[in-house]
């Protein structure tokens, strides 16, 4: 069984702090693994992609990935309050002998950022 | 103009109707997705293709049929639409030139209520 954990939230931060959204995964061989950031109402906007080991930044978001632990996280520096909205982490997992994978969701975690 | 386009945006029905929504996409990307989302249970796959010729169901299918009628169209028909039915409907697409990473891009979604 695939499975994807994330932290059940709510998360709450003040304007300013550093946020830390924490993701688990089953499955072994997975090979890429994704946050998406959605705004109530809306639909999942794509923000970090990270496939190695280690960490990588982009602007205010570092995700970091750890495949021995089986284990990604996103942390969001400076958090904003435009940064509220359920944060959800995606591992995507590939068919047995096959190059073609599907994407295996978390139930999200929701970050309000207070001013 | 959005790459992922969904039709309707909104739709409430009845129970024992069908009902087909709709997903075009500009983004070139052969492969397509059609997830539901219910509160407190994050996306669920329910049909994905990998090509024109290619269909395969996600983990609930049932009560639900798909077409690929191009590379840029993908439909999700609900034959007898039933209460358990509501919910909302993203389509996504990736492409294959992506290989193993399979990022996935989401259309703005649509809220279907069967009365």
């Amino acid at each position: 069984q695939k499975e994807v954990e994330q932290n059940s939230g709510p998360l709450s931060v003040p304007e300013g702090a550093i946020a830390s959204l924490n993701c688990t995964y089953s499955d072994r061989v997975s090979q890429s693994f994704f946050w998406y950031r959605q705004y109530s109402g809306k639909s999942p906007e794509l923000i970090m992609s990270i496939y190695s080991n280690g960490d990588k930044e982009d602007g205010r978001f570092t995700a970091q990935l750890n495949k021995a632990s089986q284990y990604v996280s996103l942390l969001i520096r400076d958090s904003q309050p435009s940064d509220s909205a359920t944060y959800l982490c995606a591992v995507n997992i590939l068919g047995r002998g096959s190059t073609l994978g599907r994407l295996y969701f978390g139930r999200g975690t929701q970050l309000t950022v207070w001013p | 103009d959005a790459d992922v386009t969904q039709t309707p945006r909104n739709r409430i029905t009845k129970t024992g109707k069908r009902i087909m929504l709709e997903c075009s996409q500009t983004k070139g990307h052969d492969r397509m997705y059609w997830y539901r989302q219910d509160p407190g249970l994050g996306l669920r796959l329910i049909y994905y293709s990998f090509d024109v010729k290619d269909i395969n169901k996600g983990e609930i299918s049932d009560g639900y049929s798909v077409s690929r009628q191009a590379q840029a169209k993908f439909s999700l028909s609900l034959e007898s639409a039933i209460p358990n039915q509501t919910a909302l409907y993203f389509c996504a697409t990736s492409d294959r030139r992506g290989g193993i990473y399979n990022e996935q891009f989401f259309g703005p979604g649509t809220r279907l209520t069967v009365l």
